[in-house]
């Protein structure tokens, strides 16, 4: 079975641009998660999608956006580019297990702002 | 505030010697844990979880964990390591309850000597 997919795998934007990243749970999976981790760092929780609806955001600000499709794919958009914004972004889907959630995560995208 | 605290940021360890990876954590509720793996340029793997039950939980690749509630802690360990467990580690937090964010700590680097 296909685990999490996201896409692109590496990204090199400028500052000030705007970014898409993409990612496609493990089928049968509905809710997605966004993570951002920095060089060194844990992961930082962005957003989490459960049937197109947004359930949680972390302490990021507006510039991050996310949406999830119909066939439970996500995006996650960054507007105006910051060099901090420079890290590698991980996508968790997750199931429910009888007693919550379990987060299965892609690759990442590393993504380098200039 | 929930928080997790890795109280090793770097763990060196001879081959076929044991290991403990340290994780405490704080909350005022019931909470879930984990243990994600991760190998360098890669995503996260996990390795095991605790939801309820057992104290004592086993996952992958031979590692296991103990949930002590009194203690807040829930230490990753392994009888024996080998030069390919060389990796990142993160213990991660959730709670019962809402919308199930993870919560990572800051990770421990486990080097493995020959």
């Amino acid at each position: 079975d296909a685990g999490v997919t996201q896409s692109p795998t590496h990204l090199i934007k400028t500052r000030g641009q705007q970014v898409t990243l993409r990612c496609s749970p493990i089928s049968g999976h509905k809710s997605v998660s966004w993570y951002q981790q920095v060089l060194g760092q844990g992961p930082q929780f962005i957003f989490q999608y459960y049937e197109k609806e947004e359930r949680g955001r972390g302490n990021f600000p507006d510039r991050f956006s996310a949406r999830q499709f119909p066939n439970y794919s996500s995006e996650l958009n960054v507007n105006a580019l910051l060099l901090g914004d420079s890290a590698l972004y991980l996508c968790a889907s997750s199931f429910r297990d009888r007693l919550g959630d379990i987060q299965y995560f892609g690759a990442g995208t590393r993504l380098s702002v200039l | 505030a929930q928080s997790v605290t890795q109280l090793d940021s770097q763990v060196p360890v001879f081959e076929e010697a044991p290991v403990e990876l340290r994780c405490n954590y704080s909350s005022s509720v019931s909470v879930y844990l984990f243990w994600y793996v991760q190998y360098p340029n890669q995503g996260l793997q996990l390795l095991l979880k605790y939801l309820s039950g057992s104290t004592l939980v086993k996952g992958i690749n031979g590692f296991e964990a103990e949930f002590n509630k009194s203690q807040t802690s829930f230490h990753l360990r392994k009888p024996s390591v080998h030069i390919s467990d060389t990796a990142e580690y993160f213990c991660a937090v959730s709670f019962s309850g809402g919308y199930n964010k993870l919560i990572f700590g800051a990770g421990t680097r486990l080097a493995v000597h020959p």
